[in-house]
């Protein structure tokens, strides 16, 4: 089946700067990676996604990127806010195998004011 | 449009007992994927359902079990509960059951056995 990983495990940058989460599968079948944002005491939220036809994806401060032969794909926060300290999850869907979304194992990101 | 409605929020259950979560999808959407998340293990999928027939199952024993009414609703079971089945139990709704969909997810059920 799919396997997800994803680094950092942690993450701190000072409010303002940037943060880049990567994560790498191992089906090349995959096609359509999604990034979910968790809070605390909360369920996870979608942030932005990425299908396997585009490379790249923004949406104001965040933009997604994929490199199908490399099989990784990466989140970016730009103009990083307080609000933006959560964990983040990416993951990956194939049309293939049983599992619906195969998630990476998590980035805790903090911001410093 | 309201959300992934999941209840109870929270449960306390003893080993050996079992267990009811419900889940109410998004209105129009009609897939119902359930999914564990625990620190040690992470999110991980149980199983998906879609127009009352379960289209996936992650791996997990029998004594996880699912099921979905006429009007989506989804409720999963867990029978004899463990120890190890303390976690976050989340529900996530989607229009259809394909694989590029885009799922979104409800608060989730805290489950704590004792």
């Amino acid at each position: 089946g799919e396997n997800v990983e994803q680094h950092p495990s942690t993450l701190s940058v000072q409010e303002g700067d940037s943060a880049v989460i990567k994560c790498t599968y191992s089906d090349s079948a995959s096609n359509y990676f999604p990034w979910y944002k968790q809070e605390l005491g909360k369920g996870p939220q979608l942030i932005i996604d990425i299908r396997s036809n585009v490379g790249e994806k923004k949406d104001q401060r965040i933009a997604v990127t994929l490199n199908k032969t490399a099989k990784h794909f990466s989140l970016h926060i730009t103009e990083t806010q307080p609000e933006d300290s959560a964990v983040y999850f990416c993951a990956a869907s194939t049309i293939f195998g049983n599992e619906k979304l195969t998630f990476g194992t998590g980035t805790r990101l903090t911001i410093i004011p | 449009k309201a959300g992934v409605t999941q209840t109870p929020r929270y449960l306390i259950k003893t080993r050996g007992q079992q267990v009811t979560l419900s889940c109410s999808p998004i209105s129009g959407h009609r897939s119902v994927s359930w999914y564990q998340q625990t620190p040690g293990q992470g999110l991980q999928f149980l199983f998906e359902y879609f127009s009352e027939t379960q289209r996936n199952k992650g791996n997990f024993p029998g004594r996880f079990s699912g099921r979905q009414f006429s009007n989506s609703r989804s409720e999963m079971n867990v029978s004899t509960l463990e120890l190890g089945d303390s976690a976050l139990y989340l529900c996530a709704s989607s229009l259809l059951d394909r694989a590029q969909e885009t799922q979104y997810f409800g608060p989730g059920t805290r489950l704590l056995v004792l």
